[in-house]
């Protein structure tokens, strides 16, 4: 079980680009998420899913977009990078009902 | 805004010491979770406490939950320096279908564990 990956690991962009973040989960969680983290900011939820095919809004979705077109995997765009954006970026998952996020790695998100 | 509040903000003690770190809350919850995060990695998941739960043990952590303060604290005994690390409370206040789906997390209390 590899558990929660997040592809890619480190990324720089320009103000104005665009990419994207991939999760994938291979414990058939129902849930998933993402969250940004910032420093002496804890983490704050950018978008969820509690099921193929539907996304909702966290605390701060402003700037990014989802998508969770198949179970496994949880998408997180960001169609045009700010410099506000540069942050830690984590994905996690958790089984229906359960209360337990297992989270991936992280993403090292820069923008100039 | 965040929903917990961990306190202290970071904790230096030396390595055979007890470490206790505190969360308080503003709504009721359904339960309250524990993680830890090693510097550079996602968060690790270390206790649940449910809301009609005051006192778990798991090893060497010991979590209670005082619901009519709406706080919690973490107690790691006999410490070490691999427990160096940063420990975040996250309530989960949802309800219904989709309970259980999403969390709200503090700002995390630094442990430093001194050899």
């Amino acid at each position: 079980n590899a558990g929660v990956t997040q592809t890619p690991k480190f990324r720089v962009l320009k103000t104005g680009q665009s990419m994207t973040l991939l999760c994938a989960q291979d414990m058939n969680h129902e849930y998933m998420y993402w969250y940004r983290q910032d420093p002496g900011m804890g983490l704050r939820l950018i978008h969820y899913s509690v099921g193929e095919g539907t996304t909702a809004k966290g605390e701060v979705p402003d700037g990014y977009n989802v998508s969770r077109l198949k179970k496994q995997n949880f998408l997180l765009g960001l169609e045009s990078a700010a410099p506000s954006q540069t942050s830690v970026y984590f994905c996690a998952s958790s089984a229906l009902l359960s209360g337990e996020q297992f989270f991936g790695p992280g993403t090292r998100l820069t923008v100039l | 805004s965040q929903q917990g509040e961990e306190d202290p903000q970071a904790l230096s003690i030396q390595e055979g010491e007890n470490a206790t770190m505190n969360c308080s809350y503003k709504t009721s919850i359904n339960n309250l979770q524990w993680y830890r995060q090693n510097s550079g990695r996602g968060l690790v998941h270390l206790i649940l406490i449910r809301s009609n739960e005051r006192e778990k043990h798991s090893g060497r952590l010991r979590v209670t939950l005082d619901t009519s303060k709406k706080s919690s604290s973490l107690l790691i005994t006999a410490s070490r320096a691999a427990d160096t690390a940063s420990y975040f409370c996250a309530t989960d206040a949802t309800g219904g279908e989709t309970s259980g789906s999403r969390l709200t997390f503090g700002e995390g209390t630094q442990l430093t564990v001194n050899p």
